[in-house]
């Protein structure tokens, strides 16, 4: 089975801030890389599928690349309604997910 | 608009079993696969069940194989997951969620989740 790892597990970043989390796949998963946002107390929301296509609606300040192995989900001006727990998932033929990345504001 | 309300969480005996439900609307329910997921307390999302759109083909994660059953009634936009010999740590709030129609174990659509704690 293909194994999801994030970095970091948690991260505290001030109003304005770029913020990288990055997510690597145990093996080649092409482009089949999502990534949803938990707010606390919410359920998941998709922000990006197909490693860097947004999703509706997502504010144009998250942003998603890589292929292959190794993804990482920016976000170029941290707001304070960022504030939520990030998943990456590996989809297309079985599903696994990182075991989130807590943001924080400062 | 597009919804998934699921119910039949509660607190249970390790052992016993238990059914939740997951109503749909909104949508053409009857052409999506639809999957189960869950979150244990403080924890991350863990895949569990999916079905396909049509109900002929079903998948389990290696942690609940053999114990659950993940079904649908396409005439009642429902889906369903019969869960037996419960045990604790299939303590979670356990989320149904819907599959992007072309891209598989994609979830474009979640529902707002429902709780089961296994528990003497």
């Amino acid at each position: 089975d293909i194994q999801m790892t994030q970095s970091p597990s948690s991260l505290s970043a001030s109003v304005g801030d770029r913020i990288t989390i990055t997510c690597r796949a145990s093996q080649g998963i092409s482009n089949y890389l999502a990534w949803y946002q938990q707010k606390p107390g919410k359920v998941p929301k998709l922000l990006i599928y197909a490693a860097s296509t947004l999703q509706s609606g997502v504010p144009s300040r998250f942003s998603g690349s890589g292929s292959g192995t190794d993804f990482t989900l920016t976000i170029s001006s941290l707001q304070p309604e960022d504030v939520a727990t990030y998943y990456c998932q590996k989809y297309n033929s079985a599903s696994a997910f990182g075991q989130g990345t807590k943001l924080e504001i400062k | 608009q597009v919804e998934l309300v699921e119910s039949g969480g509660g607190v249970v005996q390790p052992g016993r079993s238990l059914r939740l439900s997951c109503a749909a609307s909104g949508f053409t329910f009857s052409s999506c696969g639809m999957h189960w997921v869950r979150q244990a307390p403080g924890k991350g999302l863990e895949w569990v069940a999916v079905i396909s759109y049509n109900g002929r083909a079903q998948f389990y994660a290696d942690s609940v194989k053999g114990r659950f059953t993940v079904s649908r009634d396409n005439s009642k936009n429902t889906l369903y997951l019969q869960m037996n010999s419960l045990r604790a740590e299939d303590t979670a709030v356990y989320y149904c969620a819907r599959e992007v129609r072309n891209s598989e174990w994609l979830y474009d659509v979640w529902g707002q989740g429902t709780t089961v704690t296994v528990s003497s």
